[in-house]
């Protein structure tokens, strides 16, 4: 399994654009990038995926450079309530997944 | 996500207490998996299943066992319950019908044990 490193928090101010990088040097040809929401005392809630360039939804924007070795997730225009914890996880079908300590984003008001 | 469900929301037990957390999910998936959470640490993986005649051991399965008594269903016990296993508990789904292994957590099992 491919070992994702990620910022340990983040704060910003309310409307502003986030962007949490994560690295994983080692990924594999077949992984995908994927990006999970927790807030506190709930379950992971997933974002985004990818596999590379730029994956956009309704919730974020994934960028993934051409060499995979990290990605971005974006949050636009953030409001209080994606205060919660972001993780970044690398893997590919069939494959238990690891989940790290994850990015906590405080949005200030 | 209400398709994955676990009981009971909470439990109190006592040292050296049997206890069962169940986890039921009607998405139809194959795949089942329980991890852990402890405050301020991300998820630790106990066991995953990728079939109903499928058992593995993930990260931290000493002290726990599991069952998949249907496609549907995954239980976890505790033989013996000990403090350090307070934490908070999440049963996960993913399927064939998933990206790439997206999970669908449960709403997870606040454990105390005294």
């Amino acid at each position: 399994l491919a070992k994702t490193t990620q910022p340990i928090s983040m704060d910003s101010y309310e409307g502003q654009e986030v962007n949490i990088t994560c690295s994983h040097n080692n990924i594999a040809t077949n992984d995908y990038i994927t990006w999970y929401q927790q807030f506190p005392s709930q379950g992971p809630r997933f974002i985004i995926q990818g596999y590379k360039t730029k994956v956009t939804n309704e919730v974020a924007s994934l960028f993934i450079p051409a060499d995979r070795k990290s990605s971005t997730l974006s949050l636009p225009r953030v409001s209080l309530s994606d205060t919660a914890v972001y993780y970044c996880l690398v893997a590919r079908g069939y494959q238990k997944v690891t989940f790290g300590t994850g990015t906590k984003l405080q949005v200030i008001p | 996500d209400a398709d994955v469900t676990q009981t009971p929301r909470n439990r109190i037990t006592k040292t050296g207490k049997r206890i069962m957390l169940e986890c039921s999910q009607t998405k139809g998936h194959d795949r089942m998996y329980w991890y852990r959470q402890d405050p301020g640490l991300g998820l630790r993986l106990i066991y995953y299943s990728f079939d109903v005649k499928d058992i593995n051991k993930g990260e931290i399965s000493d002290g726990y066992s599991v069952s998949r008594q249907a496609q549907a269903k995954f239980s976890l016990s505790l033989e013996s319950a000990i403090p350090n296993q307070t934490a908070l508990y999440f049963c996960a789904t993913s399927g064939r019908d998933t990206v790439e292994e997206t999970q669908y957590f449960g709403p997870g099992t606040r454990l105390l044990v005294l």
